[in-house]
């Protein structure tokens, strides 16, 4: 099974900085099967990227993915309000598995 | 819209048996695979089960199998979850899922999800 490692699991940013998260795997993923989700308090989650770089359907520019192999990478580029979350990286191996997430909180 | 609804948590025993219902709505149901996926409290996400669009080819986290059966009824546009013999490390809220699929490349995530319904095992 894929594990996939994320950092940091905190991130402590202000409204209008750049975040950058990391999900590293613990052997090579196919860029095709990499995701990102964003989930709020009480909320389910949210498909912000598929195929490492590709946004879903809705979701701003702001937000955009990277990475091959066993490394990827979500930036925000400009923090709002209301991408204060918890995010989560996602690979389909021979099964899905999901990072185990980083809070992005206000600083 | 497109939209999923789940029902049919709440609190079971060790041992017991309860099925989670997924309604689907604003989509052609029958086209897509879908799946469960958990999250303890306060815990990250972990997929349980998926099953294709047909319902002929089902799949299960080795942490689930033998113990929970996946299965659909496309004519009610709902996906189930029979989960058998639960144990205390299945309390979690379940999501049901649609799959997010592109031609050739297959499943590229997890495009549409319910609101969750929650289960708790204890005795």
């Amino acid at each position: 099974e894929i594990v996939l490692t994320q950092s940091p699991g905190t991130l402590s940013l202000s409204p209008g900085e750049r975040a950058t998260l990391s999900c590293r795997a613990s052997q090579s993923v196919s860029s095709t099967y990499l995701a990102w989700y964003q989930q709020k308090p009480g909320q389910a989650p949210r498909l912000l990227i598929y195929g490492a770089s590709s946004r879903a359907t809705g979701i701003p520019d702001r937000f955009s993915g990277s990475g091959s192999g066993t490394d990827f990478t979500l930036t925000i580029s400009r923090l709002e309000p209301e991408d204060f979350a918890v995010y989560f990286c996602q690979q389909y191996g021979s099964a899905w598995t999901f990072g185990q997430g980083t809070k992005v909180e206000i600083k | 819209e497109v939209q999923l609804l789940e029902s049919g948590g709440g609190l079971v025993q060790p041992g017991g048996s309860l099925r989670l219902s997924c309604a689907a709505s604003g989509f052609t149901f029958s086209s897509y695979p879908m799946s469960w996926v958990r999250q303890a409290p306060g815990k990250g996400l972990e997929w349980v089960s998926a099953i294709s669009g047909s319902g002929g080819s089902t799949y299960y986290a080795d942490s689930v199998k033998g113990r929970f059966t996946i299965s659909r009824d496309n004519s009610k546009n709902t996906v189930y979850l029979q989960m058998n013999s639960p144990r205390a490390e299945d309390t979690a809220t379940y999501y049901c899922a649609k799959e997010k699929v592109v031609a050739v490349a297959g499943t590229l995530g997890f495009d549409i999800w319910g609101q969750g319904t929650m289960v708790t095992v204890s005795s």
